[in-house]
């Protein structure tokens, strides 16, 4: 079936510097692209999404870019936190059979050093 | 208030034995999910409902069955669990139109021994 690759799978940055998660996806007729972040043994949450109409995308620190000609899309952070340590995945619109359906990154554990 | 309810929130099993995991929302959402989450391997999609009774497998579906019958409401079924069922399982939903970011519930953790 359809994937969507992320890397890295484990990210260590120094607190307040910036750490940037990428994905791409295979499907060309994908339209949305959600990130969400999960903290240990708790659910995954949305932060930030970005549809096909968009290139960019901003929210406080979070920064969603997205080149759909390359078929990648990207999660930036700014100005990093021990708070942000934590599980993000990625996530491409694809087609279910009946419908639409997610597809989900295989994760990046990021790590934030004080 | 918007939620996604998952029942039980930890359940032990013994091999062989038949599993039900429930899962609720109350926002009229279309579309339900329903995903496992094992370490590296993300989470896996393992059945979707786009309303009552119309439920498409996902992409791994084998050993699962589901059940819908009310719009808020999406069962998981395990007919005589495996061992290699472990895994943390996850529910959501989401509106059935123009693509939305699913709501997860906060996971039902099963141990199959």
């Amino acid at each position: 079936g359809e994937q969507v690759e992320q890397l890295p799978s484990i990210l260590r940055v120094q607190e307040r510097s910036s750490a940037s998660i990428n994905c791409t996806y295979e499907n060309s007729a994908s339209n949305y692209f959600p990130w969400y972040k999960q903290e240990p043994g708790e659910n995954p949450k949305l932060i930030i999404d970005i549809r096909s109409n968009m290139e960019r995308k901003q929210i406080q620190g979070l920064i969603v870019l997205l080149d759909k000609k390359a078929k990648r899309f990207s999660l930036h952070i700014t100005d990093t936190q021990p708070a942000d340590s934590a599980m993000y995945f990625c996530a491409a619109s694809g087609y279910g059979g009946s419908g639409n359906k997610l597809i989900f990154g295989t994760g990046t554990l990021l790590s934030v050093k004080p | 208030d918007m939620k996604v309810t998952q029942m039980p929130r930890y359940l032990i099993k013994r091999m062989g034995e038949n599993v039900l995991l429930e899962c609720g929302q109350d926002m009229s959402h279309e579309t339900m999910y329903w995903y496992r989450q094992d370490p590296g391997l993300g989470l896996q999609l393992i059945y979707i409902s786009y309303d009552v009774d119309s439920n498409s497998e996902g992409d791994i579906p084998k050993g699962y069955r589901v059940s819908r019958k009310k719009r808020e409401h999406f069962s998981l079924i395990l007919d005589s669990a495996k061992t290699n069922q472990t895994s943390v399982y996850f529910c959501a939903s989401s509106r059935g139109l123009n693509n939305q970011a699913p709501l997860f519930g906060e996971g039902t953790r099963l141990s199959v021994l």
